[in-house]
């Protein structure tokens, strides 16, 4: 079945440490989306590709890294300089603009 | 910029009320629009959508219309059921294809 898979669905880190959230897609789709999510709060854009090998910013870049090496996998890099990286994340993806996003599970972060 | 408004939550209702969660949205030129609906610890899934104006997206008994003179995009259902209780997500696809959210309203349905 197609879909995306973003693993693990719990993550608990030290203070300090990098970590890496995972994303793949099957679906064969261009654009892939990380979101985070803050208790009672909406979905803020972190970084954003079209196509393999580029990636843009989006509102809360600050702290984090992704890479877009293949189609099918936008791993994103929560940095030890994002100030609060506590949060519930998403990866999504899309096939063409107008189309909305398809998203995985997510990933709940816990840095303690 | 482009934004999106939605009503507070929790909304709270009987099983088989009528359910309207109003959303608003501010953008230049003509996003597409939707309603993806979040269950407890998931991921959000695309509920409904309309590209143009005064398009329904219409799924599982929901329904919204596109209304470009007053920039809405109400969700409604004619009778919920307890399963519908969730999170609902108003959101506009801009220029890039990015997508904008609204901060989620919570229904909560008792039979």
């Amino acid at each position: 079945d197609g879909g995306i898979t973003q693993s693990p669905k719990y993550l608990f880190r030290k203070e300090g440490q990098n970590v890496t959230l995972s994303c793949e897609q099957n679906l064969n789709h261009d654009a892939m989306y990380w979101y985070r999510q803050d208790p009672g709060q909406g979905l803020r854009l972190i970084y954003y590709s079209q196509i393999v090998n580029d990636f843009q910013k989006g509102d809360i870049a600050e702290g984090y890294s992704v890479s877009r090496e293949k189609k099918e996998s936008f791993p994103l890099t929560v940095t030890s300089a994002q100030k609060n990286p506590t949060a519930f994340y998403l990866c999504a993806s899309s096939t063409s603009p107008g189309a909305g996003g398809f998203f995985g599970q997510g990933t709940r972060l816990t840095v303690v | 910029g482009n934004s999106v408004t939605q009503m507070e939550g929790p909304v709270t209702l009987s099983e088989e009320a009528f359910l309207t969660i109003n959303c608003t949205y501010t953008a230049t030129g003509y996003p597409s629009l939707f309603w993806y609906v979040q269950y407890p610890g998931e991921g959000l899934q695309l509920l409904l959508k309309a590209t143009k104006a005064d398009d329904k997206g219409s799924n599982k008994g929901f329904e919204a219309t596109y209304r470009k003179e007053t920039t809405s995009f109400h969700l409604e259902k004619g009778s919920v059921q307890v399963s519908d209780s969730a999170v609902y997500f108003c959101a506009l696809s801009d220029n890039a294809d990015k997508l904008i959210f609204g901060t989620g309203t919570r229904l909560q349905v008792f039979p």
